[in-house]
């Protein structure tokens, strides 16, 4: 009963490939995020959904779109990957995009060779 | 633009202290102030969060007071435990940007 899952969790892939990251939330939530983790460790948003709807696309290379078939999933595809694309990302979701404590997932680790 | 600033970096302890961890952010505009623990190789664990309208949040041992006005929060551990050696973020929830703007982390080890 994992409340927020993203799969892969680790990706190893080549330069200029195209791959995606899948995140899943069973809490019922409307508002679903993407973050970046880079080298450093710092975290910064990338994406935010509210009721499947874009909210919030921070400067992020046209290169990842992400996609929301449905309230509960928020898929993250990243196309001609690039070294500096590597870090770890991370899903989160939360009862509205506000108020409320996000939820993390367990984060995908991808490194680009 | 909102700077979340943690001091410090890191710290050592030894089992059994208290100790406080700081938070400042430049803007002080928010909806709330959380609090996360993250293991190496593992996502965060919410720990605390602290409307905009409140003072301090208690879980446990953990305390987490916000001065809104002063654009600051601290962390308050009690009796350090090592299983307490993680690294500690907080982050705010800015008012019209629906996200949260994390700090850079403060990694906590404590000696058994």
């Amino acid at each position: 009963d994992t409340a927020v899952s993203q799969t892969p969790k680790y990706l190893v892939t080549q330069m200029g490939n195209d791959k995606s990251i899948k995140c899943e939330q069973n809490l019922g939530h409307d508002t679903m995020y993407w973050y970046k983790q880079d080298s450093k460790k710092f975290l910064k948003i990338m994406f935010s959904y509210n009721n499947k709807e874009l909210i919030i696309n921070e400067t992020v290379p046209n290169r990842f779109s992400p996609k929301s078939p449905d309230k509960a999933h928020l898929n993250l595809h990243i196309n001609s990957l690039e070294l500096g694309d590597s870090a770890v990302y991370f899903c989160a979701s939360s009862r509205d995009h506000s108020t409320d404590t996000q939820y993390f997932g367990p984060g995908t680790r991808l490194t680009v060779l | 633009k909102q700077e979340v600033t943690q001091i410090p970096a890191a710290l050592s302890v030894p089992e059994g202290e208290n100790l406080v961890l700081n938070c400042s952010f430049t803007d002080s505009a928010i909806y709330n102030l959380q609090w996360f623990r993250q293991d190496p190789g593992k996502g965060l664990t919410s720990l605390l969060l602290i409307q905009s309208s409140q003072r301090e949040q208690t879980s446990g041992r953990l305390n987490a007071s916000l001065d809104k006005s002063s654009g600051r929060s601290t962390l308050y551990i009690a009796a350090s435990q090592p299983g307490d050696s993680a690294t500690y973020l907080c982050a705010v929830n800015q008012t019209g940007a629906n996200n949260l703007f994390f700090g850079t982390g403060t990694r906590l080890t404590v000696i058994p």
